[in-house]
């Protein structure tokens, strides 16, 4: 069974750094990794989908990475905003469906 | 496209009441899954199509529980008889499958409250 895990749970950062956001999993037979995005009271906005064949994806400011061999991924945001504020989510993706971790909160001040 | 929709975005509803969300995934997926986030839980997956045929419902919690999907545009999820513990926020979302690439795609959310 899969499983999905978020580090650290919370994050607050000034302005203008960079960050990783850590993922892991438990299952290595994963047919994807997606982040998303999820603003207090909305849905899920995905940021990047990292297919098993890949390595990494980028994105403007975002970098993810996927190491299937160790059951790590990455979210790396580059020059953090207060805009970045949000939470971000990691979902393993098996046949047909996405297992989630509990997710990043992160806060970016001015 | 206008994305995943999902209606309605906010239902309160007396215990016991029959509750029904209802979604309309992005033209062309063929799969839909129905989520549940709630804070102690996080999101759980209740169940999910492929192709309007229902593949796995392990996640629903009980038989109170039903999900259809008559069509290739439409799903709906059913409470009968709602309790205060389902309260939750409640997500559709649909990916095409293409390979291993199934991107999902989620709707705004049903935040349901049941008093």
């Amino acid at each position: 069974k899969q499983e999905v895990t978020q580090i650290p749970a919370a994050l607050s950062v000034p302005e203008g750094e960079n960050l990783v956001l850590n993922c892991s999993f438990t299952d290595s037979a994963i047919y994807n990794l997606q982040w998303f995005r999820q603003d207090p009271g909305k849905g899920l906005t995905s940021l990047l989908l990292i297919q098993s064949s890949q390595r990494e994806q980028t994105s403007g400011r975002l970098n993810a990475s996927l190491d299937k061999s160790s059951g790590r991924s990455t979210l790396y945001i580059a020059a953090s905003q207060p805009g970045d504020s949000a939470t971000y989510l990691c979902a393993g993706g098996g046949y047909n469906k996405l297992i989630f971790g509990a997710g990043t909160r992160l806060a970016v001040h001015p | 496209d206008a994305g995943v929709i999902q209606s309605p975005r906010h239902e309160v509803t007396e215990m016991g009441q029959e509750v029904t969300l209802r979604c309309k995934p992005i033209s062309g997926h063929n799969s839909l899954f129905w989520y549940r986030q709630t804070m102690m839980r996080g999101l759980e997956l209740l169940i999910y199509f492929n192709n309007n045929v229902p593949i796995d419902d392990s996640g629903m919690p009980e038989d109170r529980f039903s999900a259809k999907m008559p069509n290739a545009s439409f799903s709906t999820l059913k409470i009968q008889p709602s309790e205060p513990r389902d309260s939750a926020v409640y997500f559709c979302a649909s990916s095409s499958r293409q390979g291993t690439n199934t991107e999902a795609f989620f709707g705004q959310g049903t935040r349901l409250t049941v008093v």
